[in-house]
Parts: structure tokens; C-alpha cells; sequence
């Protein structure tokens, strides 16, 4: 089983709302991801969790805060978004941290931002 | 600066020919690559990935190769179906721990 879920499939939020993305893995992966994908562009990078400690912040604004409360689970908190954020949001796991590890993506959250 | 590149934005086969994707990288640090696939509205799905310590792995109908010196890799689809058809993202990794860099994909058509 290599699925990742993420809830919602949609969102709608107005610029002064408070949302979450949820992202829930249960391959036993000890890294998780958060990319952004904007349409015909490839995934970038945001976040990556190792072990369910944060280790990388690929300069993302405030506006985004990721949290992992345990090793199946990965949310990101949005507030205060701008237009400009509206895109999809993948969420991914791997087995390990490390460069050698397939990682497995989720559906995605549609994201637009009014 | 585009460190993996997808040069041809599309590519349109006939069903059961073979689909060459192509791939390249300026940074020698990368030493794991991997092709995913995705349909429009989905998540990339992992197809198959190459350790630089090798030049070939195989899958079934996907075949990916890897020649360091050129700095250039490739996914061959045998036979190519028309299901085959989507956006191909090469990515890379190693430079950066478990970042993933991709290109800008690659659409590829099969036609029956």
C-alpha cells in the first residue's frame, strides 16, 4: 500500500481566513513533505519533516505553518493568504529522510484563495 | 537556473511504438533520479527511479537509463499505451538530502 490521503480536495478561503490542509500516511514513513504546484509548472519544495521534526524550510512565508503531530500525520495551517497562493498543494512521503528513498504523493488539495 | 531540464514540452506517440523521455542535469552533486508520472487534478505516481551507481534499471514496460558523464537520462515506455498518456516530471536528488529538484515535465500523448 503506497497511498498518501489528504483532506480537503477543495478549498475556498477569503484572505483573512484561518484553514488547514491534513495529510495522513500509514506506509510507516518517517519523512514527510509539503510541495506547491502552480498550473504547468513542476512541484517546489516547501517543507520536509525527518522523524517528525522539521528539517527543511525551503523559505516559505509565515502565512504557511506546517505541523507534525505524530509520524502518520502532517497539517499546514494557512492564514492571511494572498491570491498568488491559489495552486495545488502535495503533500509526500518517504520512507526515510535521504536522497535514496522513492517519495509517494498524495491526490493534492486545489487551493484558491479570493 | 534550471538544474533538471525536460527540453521537449511534448511528445506524441502512436500506441504500441516506443515513448523516449529525455532528461537533463548540470549538477554532479545529484546522485538519485526518478520519473513520476501524473494526470491532470492527481498527485505525481513514483514510476521508477536509478541510483548513479548504475546505468540502467528496468520495470516492466519502463526502462530508465542513466549516462553520468552526459549528465543525461531517459525513460523508454515499450510498448506505449494510450493510459501512458500524461505529464512526465524527471527529478533528482542528493545534493540537498531528500529535496527533490524536477524539471518542467513533459507531456506525452499516445495515440491509438
Amino acid at each position: 500500500d503506497t497511498e498518501v490521503t489528504q483532506t480537503p480536495k477543495h478549498l475556498v478561503m477569503g484572505m483573512t481566513n484561518k484553514k488547514s490542509l491534513k495529510c495522513e500516511q500509514h506506509m510507516g514513513h518517517r519523512a514527510m513533505y509539503w510541495y506547491k504546484q502552480k498550473a504547468k509548472k513542476p512541484p517546489e519544495l516547501m517543507f520536509v519533516y525527518s522523524y517528525e521534526k522539521l528539517s527543511i524550510n525551503e523559505s516559505v512565508p509565515s502565512r504557511f505553518s506546517p505541523e507534525c503531530p505524530n509520524s502518520s500525520l502532517l497539517n499546514l495551517h494557512l492564514h492571511a493568504l494572498q491570491p498568488e497562493d491559489s495552486a495545488l498543494y502535495l503533500c509526500a512521503s518517504s520512507q526515510a529522510p535521504g536522497d535514496s528513498y522513492e517519495q509517494y504523493f498524495g491526490p493534492g488539495t486545489r487551493l484558491t484563495v479570493t | 537556473d534550471q538544474q533538471v531540464k525536460q527540453n521537449s514540452p511534448s511528445l506524441s506517440v502512436q500506441e504500441g511504438r516506443i515513448s523516449i523521455l529525455n532528461c537533463d542535469y548540470t549538477n554532479s552533486m545529484f546522485d538519485y533520479f526518478l520519473w513520476y508520472k501524473k494526470y491532470p487534478a492527481e498527485g505525481p505516481t513514483f514510476l521508477i527511479s536509478i541510483s548513479s551507481i548504475k546505468d540502467k534499471n528496468e520495470d516492466g514496460r519502463f526502462t530508465v537509463f542513466l549516462n553520468k558523464s552526459a549528465k543525461h537520462l531517459s525513460l523508454h515506455i515499450v510498448p506505449s499505451q494510450p493510459g501512458d498518456s500524461a505529464v512526465y516530471f524527471c527529478a533528482a536528488s542528493g545534493e540537498y538530502g531528500n529535496k527533490l529538484v524536477f524539471g518542467a515535465g513533459t507531456i506525452l500523448r499516445v495515440k491509438s
